[in-house]
């Protein structure tokens, strides 16, 4: 199975600013990686797929990057909604797994 | 605008199976290129990819379940569904259904609401 490992299990931020999440796979996946946010009791939300495409109706605000094994997801100005668990997934090869997420809250 | 509804029982027995169903409403199940998939959240815990199934019965399964689980696709009712067998403590989780386009390099678009399944005697 490919590991996803993410950075960092919590971070803290302020209103307005970039926060940048990270995540890695244990072997390259090319650019078969999808972002996702969760907030508690919800379902998640594919913000990002293939890398770095931004899903229908997400804000511009949120963008991806990388290839190969190692991908960032960025917030450019952070706002009150933007409060979540972040996940990535490969979607390589199967078992299409996710990383251990990345709690970002109010500093 | 598409929707997805899990529904089954919210309690199952250990050693008994889970069975769970999708409703898929809004939309086809046979739409071409998109899958209809399984993935569960254990309390407090990360995600879990359980399988997916194409509305051709083509099915891909998370090879640490493969033994225990089945889907199937019901086109006539624009539904699919999951067993889980001999399920134990460790398989209490909120079960979300969604719909996938991993093998065109996409994630899970659409979810259901997410249904908590608790194993328990």
């Amino acid at each position: 199975d490919i590991q996803m490992t993410q950075s960092a299990s919590s971070l803290s931020a302020s209103i307005g600013d970039r926060v940048t999440i990270t995540c890695r796979a244990s072997q390259s996946i090319s650019n078969y990686l999808n972002w996702y946010q969760q907030k508690p009791g919800k379902a998640p939300r594919l913000l990002i797929h293939a890398a770095f495409r931004l899903h229908s109706g997400v804000p511009s605000r949120f963008s991806g990057s990388g290839s190969g094994t190692d991908f960032t997801l960025t917030i450019s100005g952070l706002q009150p909604e933007d409060l979540a668990t972040y996940y990535c997934q490969q979607s390589y090869t199967a078992p299409f797994t996710f990383g251990p997420g990345t709690n970002v809250d109010i500093k | 605008q598409l929707q997805l509804q899990e529904s089954g029982p919210g309690l199952v027995k250990p050693s008994e199976t889970l069975s769970l169903t999708c409703t898929v409403s809004g939309g086809s199940i046979t739409i071409n290129s998109y899958y209809w998939g399984w993935i569960r959240q254990s309390p407090g815990k990360g995600l879990e990819w359980i399988a997916t199934i194409y509305h051709d019965g083509t099915t891909y399964y998370n090879p640490s379940l493969r033994s225990r689980v089945t889907m199937s696709v019901d086109t006539s009712e624009n539904q699919f569904s999951l067993k889980l067998s001999s399920v134990t403590a460790a398989d209490t989780a909120v079960y979300y259904c969604a719909r996938d386009y991993y093998h065109s390099g996409g994630g899970s678009d659409y979810w259901g609401q997410g249904t908590l399944v608790t194993v328990s005697s």
